[in-house]
């Protein structure tokens, strides 16, 4: 079935940890995005690609990575994981930057 | 003030009802507009886009308001299946970067 596929569907990271969470589509869709999202918050962009090789910062990069090196791979990376981190984060991809995105069913961090 | 608002309700509403949803935008130039559906623990959901001149999906109509910098959700004859939280996007002029609203919660009841 096309769509978004992320990994891990959940985890419990210990704080000072390094993780990365795995995002892939097989749409070939250019565009790709990372939300968190919070209870009271909404979702919020932290990173995004609007073609492979290419990334930019979204409203709330600071402790994240990413990287583009081909158009269905879009893995998120926590250097060292904080517990404000522990959110829900979903992976995102849209045709272009100005059709509407499709979202993957997420993944739920919990950072202790 | 928020750049995108919603009320987060819950709204509490009988089958068959019909209900309608708010969402104001703070910024004059935005561009594009769309509503989200979001069930528990799950992803969010297309739902529909909103054009200037309104648009219908069956029992869904969006209508965008610039004047007054809002968008709206109305759905008719509610069915168990609408309870959700519905999520308003709002596209800035000048950039592709989605602005969610927190969601409005609603609930139909049997």
């Amino acid at each position: 079935i096309a769509g978004i596929t992320q990994a891990p569907t959940s985890q419990i990271l210990a704080a000072g940890r390094r993780m990365t969470l795995r995002c892939t589509q097989d749409m070939r869709h250019n565009a790709m995005y990372w939300y968190r999202q919070d209870l009271g918050l909404g979702l919020r962009l932290i990173h995004y690609s609007n073609t492979a090789g290419t990334t930019g910062k979204g409203e709330v990069p600071d402790g994240y990575s990413v990287s583009r090196a081909n158009t269905d791979d879009f893995p998120l990376t926590l250097a060292s994981a904080v517990p404000s981190q522990t959110s829900v984060y979903f992976c995102a991809s849209s045709d272009n930057p100005n059709q509407p995105q499709h979202f993957g069913d997420g993944t739920r961090l919990s950072i202790l | 003030r928020k750049e995108v608002e919603q009320d987060p309700g819950p709204f509490n509403v009988p089958e068959g009802a019909t209900v309608a949803f708010n969402c104001t935008y703070s910024n004059s130039a935005s561009q594009s507009f769309f509503w989200y559906r979001q069930d528990c623990r799950k992803e969010p959901k297309l739902l529909m886009s909103v054009y200037s001149s309104g648009n219908e999906d069956g029992r869904f109509t969006a209508q965008l308001n610039r004047a007054s910098q809002y968008i709206s959700l109305l759905i008719r004859d509610s069915k168990l299946s609408d309870s959700a939280t519905y999520l308003c996007v709002v596209i800035p002029s000048g950039t592709y970067k989605y602005i969610f609203g927190t969601g409005t919660r609603l609930k139909v009841l049997a």
